[in-house]
């Protein structure tokens, strides 16, 4: 079964300074992979997907990630935070052909950005 | 407007209690999923549904039913709430071949007393 960890439990950074938040998978087959935001008393929002084709994932609001299937990582980065980018951050990973129910999340990532 | 929606949006009962959370959405999509979200495990799903009547167990389906006579609702009902179940619970759903792409509801508080 595939599992997801995401490897900092809480990133703090200041404003304007890049940030990568980590998450490696595991899985012995081809896999789909997600990051989402959840704002304070908010759902989950889509940032962005890796499907397949290009490694490299451009996303909402200047985020991307990099997928790299010989390290099964799909990190994400911004290269300048804003306040507004505090939230919880989750990667998950669903199996390639799999069932729609087996979207499978980490336990997320808290990114504080500080003045 | 266009969207899913759950209500109620917080909720207080007691131990015992049976207690229904509601789930709408608009976009007739087929998949509708049930999540509950608590401090150290993120987001677990309880039940999913493929399309109406039917429905699948998640990784934390104890002391949950569900079920889905349209496309639209997908109710979650705690038969007899336990202080254990005090969470955040989310509702989900997604498009058939959309990519697994889920859309989240703004989530239900329940804490159970």
């Amino acid at each position: 079964a595939q599992s997801v960890t995401q490897l900092d439990s809480q990133v703090p950074v200041f404003e304007e300074a890049p940030v990568e938040l980590r998450c490696n998978y595991s899985s012995s087959v081809s896999v789909y992979l997600f990051w989402y935001v959840q704002y304070p008393n908010q759902g989950l929002q889509l940032l962005l997907k890796y499907l397949s084709g290009s490694t490299l994932v451009k996303g909402i609001n200047g985020f991307e990630a990099e997928f790299n299937k010989s390290q099964t990582s799909f990190h994400l980065r911004k290269p300048s935070v804003h306040i507004s980018d505090t939230a919880e951050y989750f990667c998950a990973v669903t199996l390639y052909g799999g069932s729609q129910g087996n979207l499978i999340f980490g336990k997320g990532t808290k990114l504080s950005v500080k003045p | 407007d266009a969207g899913i929606t759950q209500s109620p949006r917080y909720k207080i009962t007691e131990t015992g209690r049976q207690v229904t959370l509601m789930c709408h959405q608009t976009w007739s999509h087929s998949y509708m999923f049930w999540y509950r979200q608590d401090l150290g495990h993120g987001l677990r799903l309880i039940y999913y549904s493929a399309a109406a009547d039917i429905t699948d167990k998640g990784e934390v389906p104890d002391g949950y039913v569900v079920s889905r006579s349209k496309t639209e609702n997908f109710p979650l009902t705690l038969e007899s709430a336990t202080r254990s179940q005090t969470s955040v619970y989310f509702c989900a759903s997604s498009g058939h071949g959309s990519s697994y792409e889920q859309y989240f509801g703004p989530g239900t508080r329940l804490t159970v007393t």
